[in-house]
């Protein structure tokens, strides 16, 4: 079973500035999605595949990455973006597999 | 558009079971490939995909549950449900239902999630 490593725990960012996630597989992921979750809310879908965004997605979202690194990025940061972001990987066979989360909060 | 609306008891005791539906709405259940699933995040914790299925009834699971955990379909109510057997504390969570979009599956589409709580 892959295991998805997130980090760091928690990012502490300014609005405007840029925030740069990571996630790492224990083992090569064919897939990799992220998730916005804010405080009493589910999670929604942001990137697909690595780096496409999910309908509705602002640009300043982007994901990269391959194999067993991967990141995302929210190029300036906007007061909605503050929340936990979990990435999640998928190999070959069940289970779909999060990481532990970021929070992203304000500086 | 397409919702997603969990129901189910909120309070469940100690070795019983637990059972969820998720009602989807705004399309057809076995429109698309697309899977159906659950997930489940403990109070101030991350989140655990538990399994899905295909109006078919082809299921998978997470192995970690899958000794207490079946997926059901009813396709005449656009319905699929979860029953998680033999609960304790450790399965006290919010529960997501989720749309889940086949090959290489992500969770496009999320319904807002239930609060279950087990406790005597």
């Amino acid at each position: 079973e892959i295991v998805m490593t997130q980090s760091p725990a928690t990012l502490s960012v300014s609005p405007g500035e840029r925030a740069t996630l990571s996630c790492r597989a224990s083992q090569r992921v064919i897939n990799l999605a992220w998730y916005q979750q804010k405080p009493g809310q589910a999670p929604r879908l942001l990137i697909h595949g690595t780096s496409t965004r999910a309908t509705g997605i602002p640009a300043r979202f982007s994901g990269s990455g391959s194999g067993t690194e991967f990141s995302l990025t929210i190029s300036s940061l906007q007061s909605e973006d503050f929340a936990v972001y979990y990435c999640q990987g998928y190999n070959n066979g069940p289970p779909l597999t999060f990481g532990g989360g970021t929070k992203v909060e304000l500086k | 558009q397409v919702q997603l609306q969990e129901s189910g008891p909120g309070l469940v005791k100690p070795s019983q079971t637990l059972s969820l539906t998720c009602t989807v709405s705004g399309d057809s259940i076995t429109s698309g490939t697309y899977f159906w699933s659950w997930i489940r995040q403990p109070p101030g914790k991350g989140l655990e995909w538990i399994g899905y299925i295909f109006h078919s009834g082809n299921t998978d699971y997470n192995s970690s549950l899958k000794s207490r955990v079946s997926l059901s379909v009813d396709r005449s109510k656009d319905q699929f449900s979860l029953k998680v057997n033999s609960v304790t504390v450790a399965d006290t969570a919010v529960y997501y239902c989720a749309r889940t979009v086949f090959g290489v599956p992500y969770l496009d589409l999320w319904g807002q999630g239930t609060l279950v709580t087990v406790s005597s």
